[in-house]
């Protein structure tokens, strides 16, 4: 079984440029987030969606990230400007439903550095 | 306030050696699930195991073991003759229900360096 794909796996960008990461769960997964980790810290929910609807972004800086998963499946994060601290790995995971138990399963993530 | 603490930075043992990772939570939902996550150089956040709060049992899976304790709000994590392929970030993870949607809370990661 193919696990969570995510690309670009690293990128380098100036402040104030715009960037975008890509993610495909594993197949049947309904439910996919997105995280941030920042150098030396614990990975941080940036939006949970649960099909195509967004279930939870009470973290996610709506003033220059946006996410979509137009048709319940991939997803796209979007930084649009880029500031010096978004210099993080942004993971993509998945899980069947989403439930309380379950496991998520996490993609390789996509380095970023914002210069 | 719902809180994941891990409070050993880095850690580096010689192979062979055993090494206890700790981890500490607070909550204060009576359902939770603990998880426990490795994150080798390459990034890729690998699960290892999850525990729900009405287990206490212990688990062992080959050379790793975990002790949930429930009265110190703790779930350690032991790995037993260490090698150089355990070297990684290792993260606890606490599943909660803070507004209606599961969401983790991670620790802030401990470091493994297993020196051959």
């Amino acid at each position: 079984e193919a696990g969570v794909a995510q690309s670009p796996r690293y990128k380098i960008i100036e402040k104030r440029q715009s960037v975008a990461f890509w993610c495909n769960p594993i197949s049947g997964h309904a439910t996919l987030y997105w995280y941030q980790q920042i150098l030396g810290q614990g990975p941080k929910l940036l939006i949970q969606f649960q099909n195509n609807g967004v279930v939870d972004d009470s973290q996610l800086p709506k003033d220059r990230f946006s996410a979509e998963r137009l048709k319940g499946v991939d997803s796209t994060l979007k930084i649009q400007p880029a500031k010096l601290e978004d210099s993080a790995v942004y993971l993509c995971a998945s899980s069947l439903v989403g439930g309380q138990q379950e496991t998520q399963y996490f993609g390789p993530g996509t380095r970023l550095l914002v210069l | 306030a719902q809180k994941v603490t891990q409070a050993q930075t880095e850690i580096s043992v010689v192979e062979k050696e055993d090494v206890t990772l700790d981890c500490v939570y607070e909550t204060r939902d009576t359902t939770y699930y603990l998880f426990w996550y490795k994150q080798p150089p390459s990034g890729e956040l690998v699960f290892l195991i999850r525990r729900n709060s009405f287990d206490e049992q212990n688990e062992i899976s080959g050379r790793y073991s975990w002790n949930f304790q429930k009265s110190t709000s703790s779930f350690n994590f032991t790995i037993t003759a260490s090698q150089v392929v355990d070297s990684a970030v290792y993260f606890c993870a606490l599943s909660e229900v803070p507004s209606g949607t599961y969401k983790y809370i991670f620790g802030t990661g401990t470091r493994l360096k297993v020196l051959a």
